[in-house]
């Protein structure tokens, strides 16, 4: 059981910024909230993690709502290579990672 | 950027007959997993593995499935006595942290199994 929730898909246009949801709403105060993607044919990827603070790196924005029950990736200029499936993940200090069917995004040129 | 590797990109086996699946995890990783993923479902968990003993397995891992470290760097994934429904494409990850990571986990471009 993934225990997050995120749409089954979503459509962007290219150079537009992308908010993916995901809800998570019974989490507890360690889980970690992970992000991959994978594009076809392709393993997953790691994308960004958080616990309560929000996150950037180079690919993406993690945005933590206050009370960690839900989160937003943030892509802000999507390309037609950020077409993927996402996944949002909860993992714990000693969990593994369980992938639930994630958001399929596409993007327009 | 280092890398996980899997050997082969694509297996054929017949049903019945075993097959080892190979990853080389990123050198400084502690702990492994396998994942498996049929045509057009999920990403499933198969089992974790750390300190070369498992430590969770799916309800998938079954008798027919063993995993192994055999020389410090390989980490292999055997299924014995293939059957049909075996047939997915198997993904090989390391982490150097369990759950959280730093960095997360890595995965290989994974190994085409097709059982016939």
């Amino acid at each position: 059981d993934a225990k997050t929730t995120q749409p089954n898909s979503m459509e962007s246009n290219e150079e537009e910024p992308v908010h993916l949801p995901c809800n998570h709403s019974t989490i507890s105060g360690t889980d970690y909230i992970h992000w991959y993607r994978q594009l076809p044919s392709q393993g997953p990827e790691y994308v960004i993690h958080g616990l309560t603070s929000n996150v950037n790196n180079r690919m993406a924005s993690l945005a933590i709502a206050e009370d960690r029950k839900s989160s937003t990736l943030i892509l802000h200029r999507a390309t037609l290579r950020d077409a993927a499936v996402y996944y949002c993940i909860r993992a714990g200090s000693q969990g593994n990672l369980i992938f639930g069917k994630g958001t399929k995004l596409s993007v327009k040129p | 950027e280092p890398e996980v590797t899997q050997t082969p990109s694509h297996q054929v086996t017949q049903m019945g007959q075993e097959v080892i699946l190979r990853c080389v995890p990123i050198s400084n990783h502690l702990y492994f997993y396998w994942y498996r993923q049929i045509l057009g479902q999920k990403v499933e968990f198969l089992v974790s593995f750390y300190n070369n003993e498992i430590s969770e397995k799916s309800e998938i891992f079954d008798d027919q499935f063993s995993v192994e470290r055999p020389d410090g760097s390989n980490f292999t994934l055997k299924i014995r006595s293939t059957k049909l429904e075996d047939s997915a494409m198997y993904f090989c990850a390391s982490s150097p942290f369990p759950g959280q990571g730093i960095g997360g986990y890595t995965f290989g471009s994974g190994t085409r199994l097709t059982v016939v």
